[in-house]
């Protein structure tokens, strides 16, 4: 069965850095997605993609997120500079056009810690 | 959106038919019923998604009512290894690049 996958699985930086997430999409999928969730909360939405360019993004996402997708396959987050607050786990997500029933494919997760 | 309510947490024995409800007042005609699944540090994975009636898959089933102001996640016969937190969302899927608003789910304990 495809499936979204993440790397890395852990990611340790200290405040200030800049940090990139990485993601492989389902192939054939069209509609791709970051979200997040702090330790014991809710998974959060952060942002969504199509056709190359943003379609969406929550407050959460500011100036110092971006998203790109450099390639065919990958699908990145950047954070430009990393705050002790931007301490959680980060999911991608992807999700297919065509589908009769509509469902996000979730990754792993890659947790980011910021100390 | 509409605001979904369901129980913070449930507990279950082995083998026993666990039915977690959700409520969902103000849905929209347009908005559909998904459920996902999250095992720990892991990321959510759906379920099932409905829109009226019933629906049923290999994992479980779902019931909304004909008024569908809530809707009922069916788990048969549960095990270990369904200990979990699931969510209930509502909202109108495109097809497109449609974002999920997770709210904080119920925790199923399952035990021996």
């Amino acid at each position: 069965e495809p499936e979204v996958t993440q790397t890395p699985s852990h990611q340790v930086t200290q405040m200030g850095q800049e940090v990139i997430l990485r993601c492989v999409p389902i192939s054939n999928h069209l509609y791709f997605y970051w979200y997040r969730q702090i330790l014991g909360q809710k998974v959060e939405f952060l942002v969504s993609f199509y056709n190359n360019e943003i379609s969406e993004k929550s407050e959460i996402f500011d100036d110092q997120f971006s998203v790109e997708r450099p390639d065919g396959s990958n699908f990145t987050l950047k954070i430009r500079s990393t705050k002790l607050e931007d301490s959680a786990m980060y999911f991608c997500a992807s999700s297919s056009r065509l589908a009769e029933i509509y469902e996000q494919y979730f990754g792993p997760g890659t947790r980011l810690t910021v100390t | 959106l509409a605001k979904t309510t369901q129980p913070i947490s449930m507990d279950s024995y082995e083998g026993q038919e666990v039915n977690i409800t959700c409520s969902h007042n103000n849905i929209a005609t347009n908005d559909y019923i998904t459920w996902y699944q999250q095992f720990p540090s892991q990321g959510p994975r759906f379920i099932i998604q409905g829109y009226k009636t019933k629906v049923t898959n290999e994992v479980a089933s779902l019931f909304i009512p004909a008024d569908r102001k809530s809707s009922t996640l069916s788990l048969p016969r549960v095990s270990l290894s369904d200990t979990a937190v699931y969510y209930c969302l509502v909202g109108a899927y495109t097809g497109t690049a449609s974002k999920l608003t997770f709210g904080t789910g119920t925790r199923l304990q399952v035990t021996l």
